[in-house]
Parts: structure tokens; sequence; C-alpha cells
């Protein structure tokens, strides 16, 4: 079976401190897009970050990056200089042949 | 570049009436993936579309749930004789093809708030 867990349902943080939110995934496939979405009050998703499963390197995108560890079938994300806009629930997703969310994680940047 | 388009934003259906939500997926894409997602909870997968062909229909309730994604216009999520727990945001995504024939990454349009009274 393909699932998606985050094993975080809340967080908080500082504002302009670092927060990582964690993911893990289990997949018979080998090649695959990990992707984190955000969703602020508003509903609306918006992509924040993806990764290609067959590069090594981690995904950056200004403030956020992500630590991919496919072995471990592991991928966290780094909220780096934490800003009050980035409360919002937060969904780790797999893509390959499924399609899969996970739970979310509900962070809040506290100023 | 339009985003992906859904329509209505907000739909109120009585028991026992059909809703048709819609989606237009982004300019150049020929992917369309329908979710649910219920109050305080995650997005769980319904179906995956193509243009005239459903690809991926594991995560859509066997009975009157229907969708479709014709040649011409956008793609319909149909539910029949709804009931109080159909009520959900109803979101859709879209995405082109990568060389590999996998899906690339899913954009997603601002969701159908459907409740049921």
């Amino acid at each position: 079976a393909q699932t998606v867990t985050q094993s975080q349902p809340e967080m908080s943080v500082q504002e302009a401190e670092t927060v990582t939110l964690s993911c893990t995934y289990d997949t018979s496939e080998n090649n695959y897009y990990l992707f984190w979405y955000k969703q602020p009050p508003s509903r609306q998703m918006i992509l924040v970050i993806r990764q290609e499963a067959y590069k090594q390197q981690n995904a950056t995108e200004n403030r956020f990056s992500v630590n991919f560890q496919k072995a471990a079938k592991s991928f966290s994300l780094k909220i780096s200089d934490s800003q009050l806009g980035d409360t919002a629930m937060y969904f780790c997703a797999f893509t390959g042949n499924q399609f899969y969310f996970g739970t979310g994680t509900s962070l809040t940047v506290i100023p | 570049n339009a985003g992906v388009m859904q329509n209505p934003r907000h739909l109120v259906r009585r028991r026992g009436q059909e809703a048709r939500l819609r989606c237009s997926p982004m300019k150049g894409h020929s992917h369309v993936y329908w979710y649910r997602q219920l109050p305080e909870e995650g997005l769980k997968f319904m179906v995956y579309l193509q243009k005239e062909n459903i690809i991926d229909e594991s995560g859509m309730p066997k009975e009157r749930f229907s969708a479709e994604f014709p040649k011409e216009g956008p793609s319909i999520l149909r539910i029949q004789q709804v009931v109080r727990g159909d009520s959900a945001a109803y979101f859709c995504a879209s995405s082109r093809v990568v060389g590999s024939g996998a899906a690339d990454t899913q954009y997603f349009g601002p969701g159908t708030r459907l409740t049921v009274l």
C-alpha cells in the first residue's frame, strides 16, 4: 500500500525562527514526485515545493527547503525565517501511479 | 495564463438533489484530478482523468458519483441524490504530462464548497 504520514498534527514557531515539518511515505515505485502544499485560511491549495525522486539534490525555494532521504522514505520541509504569512495547514503529497496526501500539519507562526 | 478554474465556488443543495461541479484546467494541461476535503481533514483522491478517458477512479464512491472530461469543455464531477455526508470542499487539480509519461506537478483550483441541507 502507498501511504503518506505526517506525524505532527500541530506545530508552532516563533516569528523569524526555523521549523521542520516531517513526512514519511511508503511506496514500491521507483519514479515519483513528492510535494509540499500549503493551505492558508482561504483554503486555496498552494504549491510550496516539489522534489523528483530520481534527483538526489534537495529542492530549495527561497526560505523553504526539503530534506529528502529516499532510502528512508522521508521528506521533511524546513521553513527558515518563519513569517506570519506562513501560518497554514501544510500537506505532504506523493504522486506516482496514484496520488496520496498526508493528513496535514497545522503550523502557527507566533509574533 | 489563467490558473485552474472551478465553479461554482459555493453550492447549496437539498438532500436528494443533484450537484454538478465544473473544472477548467490550466492551458496546456491534459490531466485533471478531483479531490474531496472533509472539514478538518486532508485531501482524499477521488478520480484522475484525461480527455475523454477515466484513468483512475479508485477513490470514487461506487454509487451516485461520476466524473467526465469531454473533448471540449470543462471536467464535470456529478453527485446524484446528494446526502448530508457529501458536504465538503471539492478540489480540482490539473497537470501536464512529462516526457516519461508521468504526470507533472498538480496545480489546484480554489475549490467548490458543497453544502447539503
